[in-house]
């Protein structure tokens, strides 16, 4: 069945580095990938999402690549800030009502 | 701000006991969505409803687990009889479409805790 892998399940960095947390999928069918970040105690909102291969997609200063051929939607930042320490999840459409999210990471940025 | 109400933010019950939480969702949004949030953050779909119809739900919601959408109220989610298991962040989130290209907003959630 359909599946998302993040390999990584704590990413911790000081301020100002780049980050780059792992995204890989699963399916048969034409993909729909999307990243959503939570903050403590607050709702998961949107970052990101795609399903153009090979372009670029970005949003406050994150930016992720969907690239088919390797099944992979990493994102990337340049440089981390305090305000980025949150989970952030992956997630798979892929056709019907469901999308699959991934087991999340969660980034701790200290200063 | 999450525009996608949930009441309550926590719910405690002990073993055996009903819980039910509602969500509000936003306005305008004709799909609603129900995931259980475990304690390693990993989600689990329930349920979905494109307005008082069921989209889609897995088994387990078939058993001890019930949802209604009813027009004009609240969506709700009820555990007929609360287990340990069930112990979870409960997360609704609504959508103008069920379709999966489209963007879902979040609640903040109910954490159910089942001693």
């Amino acid at each position: 069945g359909d599946s998302v892998t993040q390999t990584e399940g704590l990413v911790t960095l000081t301020k100002g580095l780049p980050v780059m947390l792992n995204c890989t999928y699963q399916t048969t069918y034409s993909p729909f990938l999307f990243w959503y970040v939570q903050h403590l105690n607050e709702a998961p909102k949107l970052l990101l999402k795609s399903s153009t291969d090979n372009k670029r997609t970005e949003h406050q200063g994150f930016y992720a690549t969907l690239h088919k051929s390797s099944s992979s939607f990493h994102l990337q930042k340049s440089s981390v800030q305090l305000s980025d320490s949150a989970l952030y999840f992956c997630a798979l459409g892929t056709g019907g009502y469901k999308v699959v999210f991934g087991s999340g990471t969660r980034l701790l940025v200290s200063p | 701000n999450s525009k996608v109400i949930q009441t309550p933010r926590y719910l405690v019950k002990g073993q055996g006991q009903k819980a039910k939480m509602r969500c509000i969702p936003e306005k305008g949004h004709p799909v609603v969505f129900w995931y259980q949030q475990n304690k390693n953050n990993e989600f689990k779909f329930l349920i979905n409803f494109q307005n008082q119809e069921v989209l889609q739900q897995i088994d387990m919601t078939e058993k001890r687990f019930s949802a209604e959408c009813p027009s004009n109220s609240p969506c709700s989610l009820e555990i007929q009889s609360s287990e340990a298991g069930d112990s979870a962040l409960y997360l609704c989130a609504s959508s103008w479409t069920g379709a999966f290209y489209a963007e879902q907003f979040f609640g903040p959630g109910t954490r159910l805790t089942v001693l």
